[in-house]
C-alpha cells in the first residue's frame, strides 16, 4: 500500500448533474477526512469518519453533499445537483489514531471538480 | 470562532536566502499544530508541534511553537528552488475538525 488514492483525478460535469468521488485510505488507518480546497485557500474541512461512523460534518456542508464509508474501508463523497460554486479540489486524508490522539493526516492526490 | 492565520500570504526570495513563515491560531482545546508542504497536489506532512519552545528540525527546515503567544514559525535556511510550494499550517480543534490556514506561497528564484 503506497498511500491514499482518489478516483477520478479530474471530473468535469454540467451544472445540475450528480457526481461521486472515491477515496481509498491507507489500509490500516481508522480515520478518514474529506476536505475541499479552492484556489488561494487552505483545505476546508468537510467531514470525518472513524472506521465506518461519520462523527463530524461541517456546518458548511449542504444537504446536497453526502459521504459514506461502508465497512470502514474506502469512502465515497457524492454531490447532488452540482453548482458552479462546487468547483474545487476535493481532498481525502487518512490517519490512525485513538480517542484524544493527535494524528498525522496523509493526503491523497485529490479530485479536481469543474462544474460548467 | 476557531481560526488559523498565516503570514505572509506570498513570498519571493532568491536561492540561498533564509525565510520565516508565521502561523497564529485561536483554537479551543489546543493539542497540536502541524505544518504541511503542498506542491502541485496533495499536502505532505512536515512537522507536528505539541510543546512550547522545543524546536523540530528536518534538514534545512525547522519549526517551533509558542503556546503562550499562540503562534508557530517555520524556518527554511539556504532555500532552494525545490522549496517553492505552498506551506500550510493546520490546527486540530477540540472535535475532529482540523482548521487550515490559507497558506504561504513561497517562490524561490534561481
Amino acid at each position: 500500500d503506497t498511500g491514499v488514492s482518489q478516483d477520478p483525478r479530474h471530473k468535469i460535469t454540467k451544472r445540475g448533474q450528480n457526481v461521486t468521488f472515491r477515496c481509498d485510505p491507507i489500509s490500516e488507518h481508522n480515520r478518514l477526512y474529506w476536505y475541499r480546497q479552492t484556489l488561494g485557500q487552505g483545505p476546508e474541512f468537510l467531514t470525518y469518519f472513524q472506521n465506518e461512523a461519520q462523527l463530524e460534518k461541517s456546518r458548511l456542508l449542504s444537504d446536497r453533499f453526502s459521504a459514506e464509508r461502508p465497512k470502514g474501508s474506502f469512502s465515497t463523497l457524492e454531490i447532488q445537483r452540482t453548482e458552479q460554486g462546487d468547483s474545487a479540489m476535493y481532498l481525502c486524508a487518512s490517519s490512525w489514531g485513538l480517542a484524544g490522539w493527535t494524528d498525522t493526516q496523509y493526503f491523497g492526490p485529490g479530485t479536481r471538480l469543474t462544474v460548467l | 470562532e476557531d481560526k488559523v492565520v498565516q503570514s505572509p500570504l506570498s513570498l519571493v526570495v532568491h536561492e540561498g536566502d533564509t525565510v520565516t513563515l508565521n502561523c497564529s491560531y485561536e483554537v479551543t482545546n489546543f493539542r497540536s499544530l502541524l505544518w504541511y508542504k503542498q506542491e502541485k497536489k496533495a499536502p505532505t506532512f512536515l512537522f507536528m508541534l505539541t510543546s512550547s519552545g522545543i524546536e523540530k528540525k528536518s534538514g534545512r527546515l525547522s519549526s517551533i511553537l509558542d503556546k503562550k503567544e499562540l503562534f508557530s514559525i517555520l524556518n527554511i535556511t539556504a532555500t532552494q528552488t525545490g522549496d517553492s510550494a505552498i506551506y500550510l499550517c493546520a490546527v486540530p480543534t477540540g472535535g475532529f475538525k482540523t482548521i487550515f490556514g490559507a497558506g504561504t506561497r513561497l517562490f524561490v528564484k534561481a
